[in-house]
């Protein structure tokens, strides 16, 4: 529908677990973004690829990592986390960066993640 | 830090009213606002964006005002419609070099 498949599109891990969320983008676009959407609150931005490189990382903590291989895909992998880090995970991708119609970014449909 | 926030958390209309949703903004410096629709189970979809340099802006079935005097941003949807029924957000440019700062988001509920 969007172009911009997620996978898994729900998980539930252990805080002890390493488990990796998976998007890929079939738009041709250069720039990716990882948002945490929890209840109640704005999504928040995580991290911002452009053309492979992180350009921005929003203070979030090591126990996620980002890796953009190339600009067709975006992993965030997991460890450790904490139950207050169960939300929705959405991914999100754009011709380019900066603020124009024409770098509107596209989102997948998110992995709702759980932490026990 | 700066904040994009909406007034009210829900919205309930009339299926064939007018549906207006409000947002309000404290970032003096954002010149781009962007509304984005989110039906239930999927991501948010781009619906309609506005420069700081222009005070209204029409698409299809939809109207956005901007008043960068009292910081105000409003979304008006036309004859609303079932489909209409979801969560809106709007969203400014200042988070971030290139993110977007997003607010909470209003759930248009639609009656019969």
């Amino acid at each position: 529908e969007t172009g911009v498949t997620q996978t898994p599109r729900h998980l539930v891990m252990g805080m002890t677990n390493k488990k990796s969320l998976k998007c890929e983008q079939h738009l041709g676009h250069n720039a990716m973004y990882w948002y945490k959407q929890s209840a109640k609150k704005p999504l928040e931005l995580m991290f911002v690829y452009s053309l492979e490189e992180r350009v921005e990382n929003n203070s979030v903590p090591s126990r996620f990592s980002p890796e953009c291989p190339n600009s067709s895909h975006l992993f965030l992998h997991l460890h450790t986390l904490q139950p207050e880090d169960s939300a929705l995970y959405l991914c999100a991708s754009s011709q380019g960066t900066g603020t124009s119609s024409y770098n509107e970014q596209f989102f997948g449909p998110g992995t709702r993640l759980t932490v026990l | 830090g700066e904040s994009v926030g909406l007034h009210l958390p829900t919205l309930s209309v009339q299926e064939g009213d007018n549906s207006i949703i409000n947002c309000a903004y404290s970032n003096s410096a954002s010149d781009y606002f962007i509304w984005y629709k989110q039906e239930s189970g999927k991501g948010p979809q781009f619906i309609i964006d506005i420069r700081s340099n222009m005070d209204k802006r029409q698409g299809q079935r939809v109207t956005v005002l901007l008043n960068k005097t009292v910081k105000h941003l409003s979304l008006q949807i036309a004859a609303t419609q079932p489909g209409d029924s979801a969560v809106y957000f709007c969203a400014d440019s200042g988070g971030g070099a290139d993110g977007l700062t997003f607010g909470k988001g209003t759930h248009l509920i639609i009656q019969p």
